[in-house]
């Protein structure tokens, strides 16, 4: 079954404490994806990888890291995490150009 | 850049009664046009698309959208909701998905 599987799916943590959100595909898509959803804001991207070794930043890249060192895996890292962090994240994956995008099931992050 | 406006935050309907909801886009070429729907608690899930051809689309779901170019627009319809489809909807636009603020769907009974 085509997956993209996220985890933690619910996670609270505290100011500073660097969390990693792993983000891993199983149909061998190049194009992979980070969002962010707030209220009101809609989603916003936050980085985004057209392939192994190669990221971008989104819109909203301040605060986050990523890497692309397996196609599969396209992990979110919160180097140091600050209140304004908290938000639902989804990763989502393609095989680029207009081709559908599939998305995870979301990770609730919360830090206080 | 690319864009996307939907102008409505939120709309209630009656169960039965038709709904469009809008979305305006700005892309530099002929745009890639996504809609997602997100129940309560739930992921995206993608209603349908437009690439190229017949600017009508029909998605799942009983949703159907029209592309129309001059107006720079990709509404969204459906001729008779069901309480099921109260959720919140999102139009995206390029190859990258950028997404619209969302639309949050009301259906009373």
């Amino acid at each position: 079954e085509a997956q993209v599987t996220q985890n933690p799916r619910y996670l609270i943590t505290v100011t500073g404490k660097k969390l990693t959100v792993t983000c891993s595909q199983n149909m061998n898509h190049e194009y992979m994806s980070w969002y962010r959803q707030d209220p009101g804001l809609g989603l916003r991207q936050i980085y985004y990888s057209m392939n192994v070794e190669v990221t971008d930043k989104g819109d909203v890249p301040e605060g986050y890291k990523v890497s692309r060192k397996e196609k599969r895996n396209f992990p979110l890292i919160l180097e140091s995490p600050s209140p304004n962090q908290t938000s639902l994240y989804f990763c989502a994956s393609s095989f680029g150009g207009g081709n559908t995008i599939y998305f995870g099931e979301g990770s609730w992050l919360t830090v206080v | 850049a690319q864009s996307v406006t939907q102008p409505d935050i939120h709309i209630t309907v009656s169960e039965g009664a038709s709904l469009e909801l809008r979305c305006n886009y700005s892309y530099g070429a002929t745009p890639y046009l996504f809609w997602y729907v997100q129940s309560p608690g739930q992921g995206l899930q993608l209603l349908l698309k437009y690439f190229s051809g017949d600017t009508l689309v029909l998605g799942i779901k009983g949703f159907e959208a029209e592309f129309k170019r001059s107006q720079s627009s990709f509404n969204l319809r459906k001729p008779s909701v069901h309480w099921s489809d109260a959720a919140e909807y999102f139009c995206a636009v390029g190859a990258k998905l950028v997404f619209g603020k969302g639309m949050k769907l009301t259906v009373n009974p």
